[in-house]
């Protein structure tokens, strides 16, 4: 298996302008995470999904955050409208039985909002 | 609510010296227990886990970690560290939610 795939890996974008992240998780795997790392906050988890429903998604900043899983393999976060403070590494990971295994995470994208 | 502590920020250390890095948990039951490993630019890996039975375990690279149920404590240790070790090292835990993690500690290999 190729891993947790994720696109783009660098994103860079103007204040204002909708991002779409992208997640293919490992085939199998019935969870899906999104983390974001910064280096004031560090690794935070955004939301995740079980069987493409959206459990917890209590770590979402704002509205302006929305993620989506239409199937079990294909995840996106958006982000509209975008602000500088939204620059960071985003993560996707998957796990196969339960939030509660080890997750595989994919090589993140780097957004950099101008 | 379950939290990870990682009290050491950065950490030198020569090539072929032991490293511990420590790490300290808060869950209300035994959670389970990871260290990841993040190279610059890369993602998380996984080293080792801990679910239940034996405190010790072996992960890869030579790694391995100890349970402390007492201490609340599961810090990483290698006995003779390389220089490709140098990445920074992420404790997290969980129960029945996703994985929490600490703030990660950077480790520095002096030749």
């Amino acid at each position: 298996d190729a891993g947790v795939i994720q696109s783009p890996r660098h994103e860079v974008t103007e204040m204002g302008q909708e991002v779409t992240l992208r997640c293919k998780p490992i085939s199998g795997h019935d969870y899906l995470f999104w983390y974001r790392q910064t280096m004031m906050r560090g690794l935070e988890l955004l939301i995740y999904f079980n069987n493409n429903v959206p459990i917890d998604d209590s770590g979402m900043p704002e509205d302006r955050f929305s993620a989506k899983m239409p199937n079990a393999s294909f995840s996106t976060l958006k982000i509209q409208p975008s602000e500088p403070r939204d620059s960071a590494v985003y993560f996707c990971a998957s796990s196969l039985t339960g939030a509660s295994t080890e997750a595989f995470f994919g090589q993140g994208t780097r957004l950099t909002v101008v | 609510a379950q939290s990870v502590t990682q009290p050491d920020i950065h950490i030198t250390v020569s090539e072929g010296a032991s490293l511990e890095l420590r790490c300290n948990y808060s869950y209300g039951a035994t959670p389970y227990l990871f260290w990841y490993v993040q190279s610059p630019g890369q993602g998380l890996q996984l080293l080792l886990k801990y679910f239940s039975g034996d405190t010790l375990v072996q992960g890869i690279k030579g790694f391995e970690a100890e349970f402390k149920r007492s201490q609340s404590s599961f810090n990483l240790r290698k006995p003779s560290v390389h220089w490709s070790d140098a990445a920074e090292y992420f404790c997290a835990c969980t129960g029945r939610r996703a994985l929490t993690f600490g703030s990660g500690t950077r480790l520095q290999v002096q030749p």
